[in-house]
């Protein structure tokens, strides 16, 4: 049974770039989070979807985008890049929208930008 | 806001002994869940223990335990007969259950916890 999974593993851009991050959710899951984690500090919710909308939303600008799709799989976006979005990205999915569900967490993608 | 206080950077521990991790958090909420999530140096971030907010008895799996203290806002940790395979960063967090909207993880700072041999 494939747990998460992120593509790509790691990912260098330039300011003002556009990134394009993916994850697969753990089979039979419907719901993915996603995770900012900066160097040496926990991660930050970005966001959450389910049913194919976005339904929680943490305290990250609108440069911030995601989506998902009909199997559950999920993308997230992020434009005009700048430096301090260097982190590493971390995608978890659970069965169910609500509290108290176990989440599993994919391995991540680091970004960089230079 | 919810806010997960982890007043520990760094940890260590013999191999074979018991140690406490400890975790405050801040909160208005009444229903809540409480985690602690174990990150090791491969990144990939796994589930260790839920504590539940309503219930009083604390959480174990095997030779994980918790302190969950619900006045003083505490969540602490305690790993018994620590194994080389439990270094790691651990990571306690808090998630509301007050409706959509605070169904997030919030997590703290993290400890890094190190087993010496």
């Amino acid at each position: 049974d494939a747990g998460v999974t992120q593509s790509p593993t790691h990912l260098i851009k330039t300011r003002g770039q556009q990134v394009t991050l993916r994850c697969s959710p753990k089979s039979g899951h419907d719901t993915v989070s996603w995770y900012q984690q900066a160097l040496g500090q926990g991660p930050q919710f970005i966001f959450q979807y389910y049913e194919e909308e976005e339904r929680q939303r943490g305290n990250f600008p609108d440069r911030f985008s995601g989506h998902q799709f009909p199997n559950y799989s999920s993308e997230l976006n992020v434009n005009a890049l700048l430096l301090g979005d260097s982190a590493l990205y971390l995608c978890a999915s659970s069965f169910g929208f609500g509290a108290g569900y176990e989440q599993y967490f994919g391995p991540g993608t680091r970004l960089t930008v230079t | 806001a919810q806010t997960v206080t982890q007043s520990q950077p760094e940890m260590s521990v013999q191999e074979a002994e018991t140690v406490t991790l400890s975790c405050t958090y801040d909160t208005s909420e009444s229903d809540y869940y409480l985690f602690w999530y174990k990150q090791p140096p491969s990144r990939q971030m796994i589930l260790v223990i839920r504590q539940e907010a309503y219930k009083q008895q604390n959480a174990t799996e095997n030779r994980f335990s918790v302190n969950f203290q619900k006045a003083a806002k505490s969540f602490s940790l305690k790993i018994s007969d620590s194994q080389l395979g439990d270094a790691a960063m651990y990571f306690c967090a808090y998630e509301g259950n007050s409706g959509a909207g605070s169904y997030q993880l919030t997590f703290g700072k993290g400890t890094k916890l190190s087993v010496i041999p």
